[in-house]
């Protein structure tokens, strides 16, 4: 079974600074999702990367399949970037048909942004 | 499509009242989760369907919780004689089956047992 660890779990930054976020697993994956959760309790899902790295506006999500460690950053932070991050696995071990199941998250970390 | 919608929103019961939550997946996903979380933590797995059959149930699905999803669309997740463990957050998600792409989720159903 997979396990997630992630760090840091509490997070306060300064309006503007440059936040990294990490997230490291037990067993190989077929690919890593990192989500964002706002008070109330809805997530979205911000990116699923296998490989390599991938950018939506101000965030960048990177990965290390040899290492099993992904890292989330988000440029020029913001107060509205304040919200729990979080990383999730897929519970199956990699070539597990190409199918996807259930997810197995991190704890999350608690990201405020200060302005 | 409006993503994947979940009801109630917010729901208060008292200790040994049975409960049931909604969720309507996307129309297009033929994959359905549930989802608890607790404070602080982050969401643990309780059992996923595919189309109507329930493929998988987590060891922490005991057996007043029941879950099932008819008609291969919309799920409802059911709590008997509740308990003060049981307040949580419930969350949905749905997906395709094929892993190429993500899941969407609800936004939860709170859950308060006094």
């Amino acid at each position: 079974k997979n396990e997630v660890e992630q760090s840091p779990q509490n997070l306060t930054a300064q309006e503007g600074e440059f936040i990294t976020i990490n997230c490291s697993y037990s067993v190989g994956i077929s690919a890593l999702h990192w989500l964002q959760q706002h008070p109330g309790g809805g997530i979205v899902s911000l990116f699923m990367l296998s490989s390599g790295k991938k950018k939506h506006g101000r965030l960048i999500a990177t990965i290390n399949i040899q290492e099993k460690h992904s890292s989330l950053h988000i440029t020029a932070s913001h107060p509205r970037d304040s919200a729990v991050y979080i990383c999730a696995v897929p519970q199956q071990p990699m070539n597990y048909g190409g199918s996807q199941g259930n997810l197995i998250f991190g704890k999350g970390t608690k990201l405020s942004v200060k302005p | 499509d409006t993503g994947v919608s979940q009801d109630p929103r917010h729901k208060i019961t008292k200790r040994g009242q049975n409960v049931t939550f909604r969720c309507d997946p996307i129309s297009e996903h033929n994959r359905l989760y549930w989802y608890r979380q607790t404070l602080g933590q982050g969401p643990e797995f309780l059992t996923y369907f595919q189309n109507e059959a329930q493929l998988e149930k987590s060891r922490l699905l005991s057996d007043r919780f029941s879950a099932e999803r008819p008609k291969g669309s919309f799920s409802t997740l059911e709590i008997q004689r509740t308990e003060q463990g049981d307040s949580a957050m419930y969350l949905c998600a749905s997906s395709y089956q094929v892993q190429s792409y993500g899941y969407t989720f609800g936004s939860g159903t709170r859950l308060t047992v006094v």
